[in-house]
């Protein structure tokens, strides 16, 4: 088993929908969870950061940590062509490495 | 204030050359990271210094290797290159070890090597 797993995609959604983005994984010492988002041609950038379990919220965007199902979230509101990307699931264990998901590639339907 | 910059941004070279990228961090960053990408396996981590130190190597060949300079610039050097080293090679700065930072590492926009 993958320490993290993430549906490639890609995700077709019309504009305006409210886009929710997961990953799972399996290592139950993981506390700190990143959503990056990757532009073509661009390196990754942080969108969300989350210690521990609860959510996070940042103008359109949510994000959900349930430890008990190892399981995270990011839900997009009113989501825009701009929001077009993939999107990466990130996590550690409070050490120095961060386990990244392959990346979920969302299109946004205008 | 100026972000994580990489050179070069594209490079095409042929099978058994070897290559050295480069990687200038944020101003004031002393942790740069590398990792390399590819639509198959995603995002896998290379190497992470800190302070000219090597703390941690990923599940790479010794083929693989990096040093970080006193002004926190980072070098990777791929020596013999094989078709499968084909990628996008990312660096990442933060102000210090990883660990304290998860939410300041910043990515630059990568290399994008490709081996013929």
């Amino acid at each position: 088993q993958k320490e993290v797993e993430q549906d490639p995609g890609p995700l077709s959604v019309p504009e305006g929908a409210i886009v929710s983005l997961n990953c799972t994984y399996s290592n139950s010492a993981f506390q700190y969870f990143m959503w990056y988002r990757q532009y073509s041609r661009k390196g990754p950038e942080l969108l969300m950061y989350t210690y521990s379990s609860g959510n996070k919220e940042d103008g359109r965007f949510t994000a959900q940590v349930d430890k008990s199902s190892k399981y995270i979230s990011l839900f997009i509101r009113d989501s825009q062509p701009s929001d077009s990307a993939t999107y990466l699931c990130a996590m550690s264990a409070g050490d120095d490495k961060i386990i990244f998901g392959k990346g979920t590639r969302l299109h946004i339907l205008p | 204030k100026a972000g994580v910059t990489q050179t070069p941004r594209y490079l095409i070279k042929t099978r058994g050359q070897q290559v050295t990228l480069s990687c200038s961090p944020i101003s004031g960053h002393r942790s740069v990271s590398w990792y390399q990408q590819t639509p198959g396996q995603g995002l896998q981590f290379l190497f992470e210094y800190f302070s000219e130190t090597q703390r941690n190597k990923g599940n790479f060949p010794g083929r693989f290797s990096g040093r970080q300079f006193s002004n926190s610039r980072s070098e990777m050097n791929v020596s013999t290159l094989e078709l499968g080293d084909s990628a996008l090679y990312l660096c990442a700065s933060a102000p210090g070890l990883p660990m304290g930072y998860y939410n300041e590492q910043f990515f630059g926009p990568g290399t994008r090597l490709t081996v013929l």
